[in-house]
Protein backbone atom coordinates (compact mmCIF):
# COMPACT_ATOMS: atom_id res chain seq x y z
CA UNK A 1 0.00 0.00 0.00
CA UNK A 2 1.17 3.71 -0.51
CA UNK A 3 2.93 5.33 2.16
CA UNK A 4 2.13 8.75 0.54
CA UNK A 5 -0.79 10.10 -0.84
CA UNK A 6 -0.67 13.53 -2.99
CA UNK A 7 -3.30 16.11 -2.75
CA UNK A 8 -4.54 17.26 -5.58
CA UNK A 9 -4.18 14.30 -7.95
CA UNK A 10 -3.89 17.03 -10.52
CA UNK A 11 -3.33 21.04 -10.59
CA UNK A 12 -3.63 23.61 -13.56
CA UNK A 13 -2.66 26.90 -12.63
CA UNK A 14 -1.23 30.35 -14.89
CA UNK A 15 2.52 31.18 -15.47
CA UNK A 16 3.93 33.26 -12.11
CA UNK A 17 1.08 31.68 -9.73
CA UNK A 18 2.07 29.98 -7.04
CA UNK A 19 1.77 25.96 -6.80
CA UNK A 20 0.75 23.89 -3.77
CA UNK A 21 0.87 20.47 -3.27
CA UNK A 22 0.12 18.40 -0.26
CA UNK A 23 1.31 14.81 1.28
CA UNK A 24 -0.12 12.85 3.76
CA UNK A 25 1.64 9.32 4.98
CA UNK A 26 0.81 6.53 7.57
CA UNK A 27 3.57 6.10 9.71
CA UNK A 28 6.65 7.73 11.38
CA UNK A 29 9.11 9.14 9.02
CA UNK A 30 12.85 10.25 9.59
CA UNK A 31 12.91 11.80 6.44
CA UNK A 32 10.35 13.10 3.44
CA UNK A 33 11.13 13.73 -0.01
CA UNK A 34 10.22 15.36 -2.76
CA UNK A 35 10.46 14.80 -6.73
CA UNK A 36 9.88 15.72 -9.93
CA UNK A 37 9.57 13.64 -13.06
CA UNK A 38 9.01 15.23 -16.18
CA UNK A 39 7.07 13.83 -18.70
CA UNK A 40 8.75 10.34 -19.68
CA UNK A 41 11.99 10.96 -17.68
CA UNK A 42 12.99 9.13 -14.31
CA UNK A 43 12.57 11.04 -11.13
CA UNK A 44 14.35 14.27 -10.13
CA UNK A 45 15.52 14.84 -6.35
CA UNK A 46 14.54 18.37 -5.53
CA UNK A 47 14.18 18.55 -1.97
CA UNK A 48 14.91 16.75 1.32
CA UNK A 49 13.18 17.94 4.76
CA UNK A 50 13.75 15.99 8.02
CA UNK A 51 11.70 14.96 10.70
CA UNK A 52 13.05 17.51 12.81
CA UNK A 53 12.49 20.36 10.82
CA UNK A 54 9.23 22.15 10.06
CA UNK A 55 10.02 24.15 6.87
CA UNK A 56 13.51 23.92 4.15
CA UNK A 57 13.39 26.54 0.90
CA UNK A 58 15.66 25.76 -2.07
CA UNK A 59 15.37 28.48 -4.54
CA UNK A 60 11.40 29.01 -5.68
CA UNK A 61 10.45 25.59 -3.50
CA UNK A 62 9.22 25.67 0.18
CA UNK A 63 8.56 22.51 1.83
CA UNK A 64 6.85 22.15 4.85
CA UNK A 65 6.27 19.48 7.29
CA UNK A 66 3.93 18.48 9.87
CA UNK A 67 4.51 15.60 11.86
CA UNK A 68 1.69 15.77 14.16
CA UNK A 69 -0.03 15.49 11.20
CA UNK A 70 1.68 13.68 9.02
CA UNK A 71 1.47 15.82 6.15
CA UNK A 72 3.76 17.79 4.28
CA UNK A 73 3.12 20.95 1.14
CA UNK A 74 5.61 21.50 -1.57
CA UNK A 75 5.04 25.42 -2.52
CA UNK A 76 6.32 26.30 -6.11
CA UNK A 77 6.66 30.37 -6.40
CA UNK A 78 5.93 32.28 -9.57
CA UNK A 79 5.50 28.74 -11.68
CA UNK A 80 6.96 28.46 -14.69
CA UNK A 81 5.59 26.63 -17.92
CA UNK A 82 9.16 24.99 -17.38
CA UNK A 83 7.72 23.34 -13.77
CA UNK A 84 4.71 21.65 -15.72
CA UNK A 85 5.39 17.98 -14.40
CA UNK A 86 4.26 15.67 -11.84
CA UNK A 87 5.89 16.09 -8.54
CA UNK A 88 5.87 13.22 -6.31
CA UNK A 89 6.39 12.74 -2.08
CA UNK A 90 8.44 9.60 -0.99
CA UNK A 91 9.14 8.63 2.92
CA UNK A 92 11.17 6.45 4.58
CA UNK A 93 9.59 4.86 7.45
CA UNK A 94 11.84 1.56 6.65
CA UNK A 95 15.39 3.23 6.49
CA UNK A 96 16.59 5.79 4.50
CA UNK A 97 17.45 2.90 2.26
CA UNK A 98 14.19 2.13 0.99
CA UNK A 99 11.61 5.00 0.72
CA UNK A 100 8.00 4.36 -0.63
CA UNK A 101 6.73 7.44 -3.57
CA UNK A 102 3.39 8.55 -3.44
CA UNK A 103 0.74 8.86 -6.09
CA UNK A 104 1.87 12.20 -7.44
CA UNK A 105 0.66 15.21 -8.30
CA UNK A 106 0.28 16.43 -12.28
CA UNK A 107 0.99 20.02 -12.18
CA UNK A 108 0.21 22.30 -15.11
CA UNK A 109 2.08 25.78 -15.85
CA UNK A 110 0.00 27.29 -18.61
CA UNK A 111 2.53 30.35 -20.36
CA UNK B 1 23.30 12.38 -12.91
CA UNK B 2 24.22 9.45 -11.48
CA UNK B 3 25.37 7.69 -14.63
CA UNK B 4 22.65 4.92 -14.23
CA UNK B 5 21.56 3.68 -17.62
CA UNK B 6 19.36 1.31 -18.78
CA UNK B 7 18.92 -1.16 -21.20
CA UNK B 8 16.96 -2.01 -23.59
CA UNK B 9 14.78 1.44 -23.38
CA UNK B 10 12.00 -0.29 -25.22
CA UNK B 11 10.57 -3.70 -25.47
CA UNK B 12 7.71 -5.33 -26.69
CA UNK B 13 7.28 -8.88 -26.26
CA UNK B 14 4.67 -11.97 -25.82
CA UNK B 15 2.91 -13.33 -23.12
CA UNK B 16 4.85 -16.36 -21.31
CA UNK B 17 8.47 -15.18 -22.46
CA UNK B 18 11.06 -14.24 -20.49
CA UNK B 19 12.44 -11.21 -20.65
CA UNK B 20 15.43 -9.26 -18.48
CA UNK B 21 16.33 -5.80 -18.51
CA UNK B 22 19.62 -4.49 -17.59
CA UNK B 23 20.64 -1.29 -14.98
CA UNK B 24 24.14 -0.45 -15.15
CA UNK B 25 25.69 2.32 -12.96
CA UNK B 26 28.64 4.08 -12.86
CA UNK B 27 29.61 5.79 -9.48
CA UNK B 28 30.41 1.99 -7.79
CA UNK B 29 26.82 3.03 -5.27
CA UNK B 30 26.01 0.32 -2.86
CA UNK B 31 21.98 0.34 -3.29
CA UNK B 32 20.62 -0.51 -6.45
CA UNK B 33 16.45 -0.53 -6.59
CA UNK B 34 13.97 -1.63 -9.16
CA UNK B 35 10.54 0.55 -9.48
CA UNK B 36 7.57 0.18 -11.50
CA UNK B 37 5.68 3.05 -12.70
CA UNK B 38 1.89 2.80 -13.11
CA UNK B 39 -0.96 4.89 -13.81
CA UNK B 40 -2.45 5.71 -10.32
CA UNK B 41 0.13 3.87 -8.54
CA UNK B 42 3.09 5.90 -8.31
CA UNK B 43 6.21 4.55 -8.05
CA UNK B 44 6.46 1.09 -6.65
CA UNK B 45 9.52 -0.89 -5.40
CA UNK B 46 10.01 -4.41 -6.76
CA UNK B 47 13.53 -5.40 -5.51
CA UNK B 48 16.13 -3.81 -4.45
CA UNK B 49 19.75 -4.78 -3.60
CA UNK B 50 22.16 -3.70 -1.02
CA UNK B 51 25.54 -5.12 -2.38
CA UNK B 52 27.05 -7.83 -4.53
CA UNK B 53 24.51 -10.89 -4.11
CA UNK B 54 22.57 -8.81 -1.66
CA UNK B 55 18.85 -8.39 -3.04
CA UNK B 56 15.61 -8.36 -1.15
CA UNK B 57 11.83 -8.20 -1.83
CA UNK B 58 9.84 -5.09 -2.66
CA UNK B 59 6.23 -4.13 -2.48
CA UNK B 60 5.40 -6.05 -5.75
CA UNK B 61 7.74 -8.74 -5.99
CA UNK B 62 5.61 -11.35 -7.08
CA UNK B 63 6.75 -12.72 -10.65
CA UNK B 64 10.16 -11.30 -10.93
CA UNK B 65 13.67 -12.00 -10.02
CA UNK B 66 16.87 -10.09 -9.58
CA UNK B 67 20.58 -11.05 -9.42
CA UNK B 68 23.77 -8.30 -8.67
CA UNK B 69 26.95 -10.19 -9.83
CA UNK B 70 28.81 -6.78 -10.17
CA UNK B 71 28.12 -3.89 -8.31
CA UNK B 72 27.65 -2.09 -11.46
CA UNK B 73 24.84 -3.87 -13.04
CA UNK B 74 21.46 -4.78 -11.11
CA UNK B 75 19.52 -7.38 -13.25
CA UNK B 76 15.70 -7.26 -13.29
CA UNK B 77 14.08 -10.45 -14.69
CA UNK B 78 10.58 -11.52 -15.51
CA UNK B 79 10.41 -15.31 -15.65
CA UNK B 80 7.20 -15.49 -17.97
CA UNK B 81 5.86 -12.50 -18.65
CA UNK B 82 1.83 -11.77 -17.94
CA UNK B 83 0.13 -8.78 -19.63
CA UNK B 84 -0.60 -7.35 -16.15
CA UNK B 85 3.78 -6.57 -16.15
CA UNK B 86 3.32 -4.07 -18.70
CA UNK B 87 4.81 -0.90 -17.36
CA UNK B 88 7.65 1.31 -17.19
CA UNK B 89 10.71 0.09 -15.05
CA UNK B 90 12.79 2.33 -13.75
CA UNK B 91 15.71 1.69 -11.90
CA UNK B 92 17.47 3.79 -9.15
CA UNK B 93 20.60 4.19 -7.02
CA UNK B 94 20.41 5.73 -3.69
CA UNK B 95 23.42 8.56 -3.07
CA UNK B 96 23.20 9.82 0.76
CA UNK B 97 19.73 10.18 1.65
CA UNK B 98 18.80 10.65 -2.00
CA UNK B 99 17.76 8.60 -5.06
CA UNK B 100 18.89 9.00 -8.70
CA UNK B 101 17.17 7.41 -11.33
CA UNK B 102 17.76 6.12 -14.67
CA UNK B 103 15.47 6.81 -17.91
CA UNK B 104 13.03 3.85 -17.62
CA UNK B 105 12.26 1.13 -19.77
CA UNK B 106 8.88 0.54 -21.57
CA UNK B 107 8.11 -2.65 -21.47
CA UNK B 108 4.98 -4.07 -23.44
CA UNK B 109 3.39 -7.53 -23.20
CA UNK B 110 0.89 -8.30 -25.70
Amino acid sequence: SQQGEEDPQALSIQEGENATMNCSYKTSINNLQWYRQNSGRGLVHLILIRSNEREKHSGRLRVTLDTSKKSSSLLITASRAADTASYFCATDAEGYQKVTFGTGTKLQVIP
Amino acid sequence: DAGITQSPRHKVTETGTPVTLRCHQTENHRYMYWYRQDPGHGLRLIHYSYGVKDTDKGEVSDGYSVSRSKTEDFLLTLESATSSQTSVYFCAINRGNEQYFGPGTRLTVT
